[in-house]
């Protein structure tokens, strides 16, 4: 079965500085990724994807993530902090059928002026 | 196009009544999902349908919980009686079956409180 382990329910980065968020899967099959952003209020929008194309993907906002498949990592990174990315990170994985994900608990980042 | 859409943003209600939250897919998707956030126990999913056909709704968590979804274009969540633990936020999400590689789009939510 498809698993997601997010280390770290709560990260605090100064503004600038650099941002790593940290995603660990497990999967019987090649995965799809995910990396979903939640703004206060709001719902969940995809931040990137990983669909085998790229091992490194780029997404909105400056964020990019990394596949690494000999450590089942998919961290999520961004140079250098703002003030606006501060929100609640999930990463996910596809499950095998139904078009289903498996959420992460979530990483609260919060961005420190 | 206008993503998925829910209604009511906030919904306050007594102990007791009956809730009915809504949600429309995005056009063309043939999967649509309703998840429940808690700060307690995060992101749940309750139930999926595919084709409007319900396929799973083992994360329902009790029998005062139903859903429906009549038509391509619409579904409900209803609540009742709801209870004060209930309280959350709603989510519904939709998806097609295709290259997108399950990527689910959400809707902005329904606030719960139960009074």
């Amino acid at each position: 079965a498809q698993s997601v382990t997010q280390l770290g329910s709560h990260v605090s980065v100064s503004e600038g500085a650099l941002v790593l968020l940290r995603c660990n899967y497990s999967s019987s099959v090649p995965p799809y990724l995910f990396w979903y952003v939640q703004y206060p209020n709001q719902g969940l929008q995809l931040l990137l994807k990983y669909t085998s194309a790229a091992t490194l993907v780029k997404g909105i906002n400056g964020f990019e993530a990394e596949f690494k498949k000999s450590e089942t990592s998919f961290h999520l990174t961004k140079p250098s902090a703002h003030m606006s990315d501060a929100a609640e990170y999930f990463c996910a994985v596809t499950r095998n059928a139904g078009n289903m994900l498996t959420f992460g608990g979530g990483t609260r980042l919060m961005v420190k002026p | 196009d206008a993503g998925v859409i829910q209604s009511p943003r906030h919904e306050v209600t007594e102990m007791g009544q009956e809730v009915t939250l809504r949600c429309k897919p995005i056009s063309g998707h043939d999967y649509l999902f309703w998840y429940r956030q808690t700060m307690m126990r995060g992101l749940e999913l309750l139930i999926y349908f595919n084709n409007n056909v319900p396929i799973d709704d083992s994360g329902m968590p009790e029998d005062r919980f139903s859903a429906k979804m009549p038509n391509a274009s619409f579904s409900t969540l209803k609540i009742q009686p709801s209870e004060p633990r209930d309280s959350a936020v709603y989510f519904c999400a939709s998806s097609q079956t295709s290259y997108n590689y399950n990527e689910q789009f959400f809707g902005p939510g329904t606030r719960l409180t139960v009074l």
